[in-house]
């Protein structure tokens, strides 16, 4: 399995933006990026997707370098309820292969 | 919103001892993943069904947990006999096909005294 590379953690202000960074330099072309991230004491929920391009949808924003070595999750307003483990996930078939992710801290 | 079921939520057992969790996937959903997570760690794969059928047990420990899905529909996986490294969080999956979005369960915290 392509390997990822996160920081053991972060910390925000609420309704600040954050910026949640993941190195993966093995990434072959047909692997996807996947971001899920788990809220204490749940399953993990999946956030976004991607490939070449950058992806926006109603949880977050997912920006993708063009050489494809490196990506940004994006929550633009971070609120509490989005202090979580986020994962970020390379896929190119049925497997999810999650390391330890970042944990996100957010500030009242 | 459709959701993955599992019981129990908790599970205290004694070492030797046998214990099962149960997994309702969301309907229609045809792959079932079963995970297990240890504390600190990201989940890891066990096994995958497509319908009735294992696609993936490559990490399941065969000697001491089994898993099943009789009618391709809920799923069961159990561990016989329980030992003090299996305590951790056991959680469950589904996705309409083997390749999209995967819906995760609670999931169950077993903790083996």
């Amino acid at each position: 399995d392509a390997k990822t590379t996160q920081p053991n953690s972060m910390e925000s202000n609420e309704e600040e933006p954050v910026h949640l960074p993941c190195n993966h330099s093995t990434i072959s072309g047909t692997d996807y990026i996947h971001w899920y991230r788990q809220l204490p004491s749940q399953g993990p929920e999946y956030v976004i997707h991607g490939l070449t391009s950058n992806v926006n949808n109603r949880m977050a924003s997912l920006a993708i370098a063009e050489d494809r070595k490196s990506s940004t999750l994006i929550l633009h307003r971070a609120t509490l309820r989005d202090a979580a483990v986020y994962y970020c996930i390379l896929k190119n078939d049925y497997k999810l292969s999650f390391g330890a992710g970042t944990t996100v801290t957010v500030r009242a | 919103e459709a959701e993955v079921a599992q019981s129990p939520r908790y599970k205290i057992t004694e070492k030797s001892q046998a214990v099962a969790f149960w997994c309702d996937p969301i309907s229609g959903h045809a792959t079932l993943y079963w995970y297990r997570q240890i504390l600190g760690q990201g989940p890891e794969l066990l096994v995958q069904f497509q319908d009735e059928s294992v696609v993936d047990d490559s990490q399941l420990p065969k000697d001491r947990f089994s898993a099943e899905r009789l009618k391709g529909v809920d799923s069961t996986l159990k561990i016989q006999p329980a030992e003090l490294g299996d305590s951790a969080m056991y959680l469950c999956a589904s996705s309409p096909g083997g390749q999209e979005t995967q819906y995760f369960g609670p999931g169950t915290r077993l903790l083996v005294l």
